[in-house]
């Protein structure tokens, strides 16, 4: 079946203009995570959907991102102004409930490179 | 969120076992041990859970200590396709219900 996909794969931008990424789960998945992965390091959590509700933001780093899910499926990760240190591969994973067992399934990510 | 200790890189031959430690002493008692790997430019993947007992996929063994402060993850036949970042993660679920990975072990594979 399908599994998660991400929106573009690739992403250009100068500094100080807004992106949009977008990430489609895997069907009827309740949760869905948005991480961020620098060069070289591990993804690191940045926010956190129950259906179309945002649970969790904690890992956000500024104000400047932000996340939606208003249907509870696709959600969109937005980042306004963008700065060279936001350069880094944005993953989502969706998984299907939240037992102490739930596996996540991740895209491929969406690599931002800001110049 | 418990803390995690591994090798930063580990070399096998292909076709021979592979074991990847981990160390997790402060895990809670509620935190399920998760290992998922990342293959070069693709998102992280599954690879095996467990609580308490060891557990067998197709994929993989998990060796749970019994004291539950590591964990070893062990690929019976390595394959050039097993080359990738492996991360052990302890996890309940539970909270930001978000994994936190370290900065897993590089896995090579020589041919």
């Amino acid at each position: 079946g399908a599994g998660v996909s991400q929106s573009p794969r690739y992403k250009v931008a100068k500094r100080g203009q807004d992106v949009a990424l977008r990430c489609d789960p895997i069907s009827g998945h309740v949760s869905l995570f948005w991480y961020q992965q620098a060069l070289g390091q591990g993804p690191e959590f940045l926010t956190y959907f129950q259906n179309e509700a945002q649970l969790d933001k904690s890992g956000l780093p500024s104000d400047r991102f932000f996340a939606e899910r208003p249907e509870g499926s696709v959600s969109t990760l937005k980042i306004q102004r963008t700065q060279q240190e936001d350069s880094a591969v944005y993953l989502c994973a969706s998984s299907s409930d939240r037992g102490l067992k739930e596996t996540q399934y991740f895209g491929p990510g969406t690599r931002l490179l800001v110049l | 969120d418990a803390k995690t200790t591994q090798p930063n890189s580990m070399e096998s031959n292909e076709e021979e076992p592979v074991h990847l430690p981990c160390n997790h002493s402060t895990i809670s008692g509620t935190d399920y041990i998760h290992w998922y790997r990342q293959l070069p430019s693709q998102g992280p993947e599954y690879v095996i859970h467990g609580l308490t007992s060891n557990v067998n996929n197709r994929m993989a063994s998990l060796a749970i200590a019994e004291d539950r402060k590591s964990s070893t993850l062990i690929l019976h036949r390595a394959t050039l396709r097993d080359a990738a970042v492996y991360y052990c993660i302890p996890y309940s679920g539970g909270g930001a219900d978000g994994l936190t990975f370290g900065k897993g072990t590089h896995l090579i594979i020589q041919p």
